[in-house]
């Protein structure tokens, strides 16, 4: 199995839905990350989770919600997104407590909001 | 907030050429780390540099951590087609899974 899976790879979504982002990994880490990639713009961190604990919010708006049932798998519940919402969500994992920066990245969800 | 600026933006290259791109802050990094995109990829780390003046090579890559600890650079030898993707530097400070990244350098190789 790959080391971090993202589900669904794509999903297309109008403004008044409700829809989630799932990761897993298989990696025995104890972090996970939610990143968001636009066109022309850096990855954005958005939130971290440690040992199931939520110990990052990059001020992200609250129509996206996390969730972290255990150090494997972790949500992003999505509703009321807006068009500019539309991106790559990468998921990643490392290592509590591990080298500094070195994350191990999913495959991501594109997402499109129309 | 911290900005990591890369050049350059984009690139063509012959393969069999070098290559060499940068990143620059204008904060101070403890770590710095190059990561590679590929097409409908995550991004896959490729090699991590924590002291500075670090000089790192991993094969055909090597990468250095400047000695002002706010730039590094990325050099790639005798291109092949399958380096072709986006190169983000990134920087980690203060809190150590805080990463920042730069904007990216796409590579294009013509083989």
């Amino acid at each position: 199995e790959t080391g971090v899976t993202q589900t669904p790879r794509h999903l297309v979504m109008g403004m008044t839905n409700k829809k989630s982002l799932k990761c897993e990994q298989h990696l025995g880490h104890n972090a996970m990350y939610w990143y968001k990639q636009s066109a022309k713009k850096p990855l954005e961190l958005m939130f971290v989770y440690n040992f199931k604990e939520q110990t990052e919010n990059n001020s992200v708006p609250s129509r996206f919600s996390p969730e972290c049932p255990n150090s494997s798998h972790l949500f992003l519940h999505l509703h009321t997104l807006q068009p500019e919402d539309s991106a790559l969500y990468l998921c990643a994992s490392s290592h509590s407590g591990g080298a500094p920066g070195e994350l191990f990245f999913g495959e991501g969800s594109r997402l499109t909001v129309l | 907030g911290q900005q990591l600026n890369q050049s350059p933006q984009s690139m063509f290259i012959q393969e069999g050429e070098d290559v060499s791109m940068n990143c620059t802050s204008s904060s101070i990094f403890n770590t710095w780390l190059w990561y590679k995109q590929d097409p409908g990829e995550g991004p896959v780390l490729l090699i991590a540099l924590y002291k500075a003046g670090e000089l790192t090579s991993n094969g055909r890559l090597t990468a250095q951590f400047g000695i002002t600890r706010k730039d590094s650079f990325l050099n790639i030898s005798a291109s092949i087609p399958s380096d072709v993707g986006i190169y983000f530097c990134a920087g980690v400070s203060g809190g150590y899974q805080k990463v920042t990244f730069g904007t990216g350098t796409k590579l294009q190789v013509i083989p």
